[in-house]
């Protein structure tokens, strides 16, 4: 079965500092790897994925993430972290079993970027 | 705008009463979903479906029900069988899941349901 770890509850980094949050998966056959973010009481909105093709993934808000076979990872990254990138991230497989497509989440790691 | 519309933001429920959170989207996609959010643990499907009048059991399926009546319509109906039904549940939808971008899921504003 596909699945995601995120095997940092909170990372905390200072504002102007790269920020790095982390995540590894296991799948059979071919990943495909989306990251999301959560703002309080809100839903998620989607960063950016990875199907094929570069390691490196640019997204949204100066995001980027890095796909790393041999590792299985696929951190999610950004060169200089501001206040307002303090939120809830989410990494994300897709699985289709039996032709019927599906995300599987991780647990999620809180951001906090301090002034 | 296209979207995906939750109702109602904030629920309250007595034990034993069923339920019913409403997902309508407007973006003309095939799939529909509904997550379970709870402090710590991530999201947990719940139920989706491909098409109308189809639909699957996630991983947390009991004491919940679904129908899809409608392409733009997904309502999900927490009864009382649920024995912890306290969470965020969010509704998200994508298009047909045979295209690769099919993963990239499009999600509602949530609506907490409390049991009083």
């Amino acid at each position: 079965a596909q699945s995601v770890a995120q095997p940092e509850d909170q990372v905390n980094v200072a504002e102007g500092n790269p920020l790095t949050v982390k995540c590894t998966y296991s799948v059979s056959g071919n990943p495909y790897l989306f990251w999301y973010v959560q703002y309080p009481n809100r839903g998620l909105q989607f960063l950016l994925k990875y199907i094929t093709g570069d390691n490196l993934v640019k997204g949204s808000y100066g995001f980027e993430a890095e796909f790393n076979k041999s590792q299985t990872s696929f951190h999610l990254k950004k060169p200089s972290a501001l206040v307002s990138d303090s939120a809830l991230y989410f990494c994300a497989v897709r699985d289709y079993p039996g032709g019927y497509n599906k995300l599987i989440f991780g647990a999620g790691t809180r951001l906090a970027v301090h002034p | 705008d296209g979207g995906i519309t939750q109702s109602p933001k904030y629920l309250f429920r007595k034990e034993g009463q069923n339920v019913t959170l409403s997902c309508e989207q407007n973006l003309n996609h095939d799939a529909m979903y509904w997550y379970r959010q709870d402090p710590g643990q991530g999201l947990r499907l719940i139920y989706y479906s491909q098409i109308v009048n189809d639909f699957q059991k996630g991983d947390i399926a009991e004491g919940y029900s679904v129908s899809r009546e409608k392409k733009e319509s997904f309502p999900l109906t927490v009864t009382s069988a649920q024995k912890n039904p306290t969470a965020f549940y969010l509704c998200a939808s994508s298009i047909f899941w045979i295209r690769v971008e099919a993963g990239e899921l499009f999600f509602g504003e949530g609506s907490r349901l409390t049991v009083l």
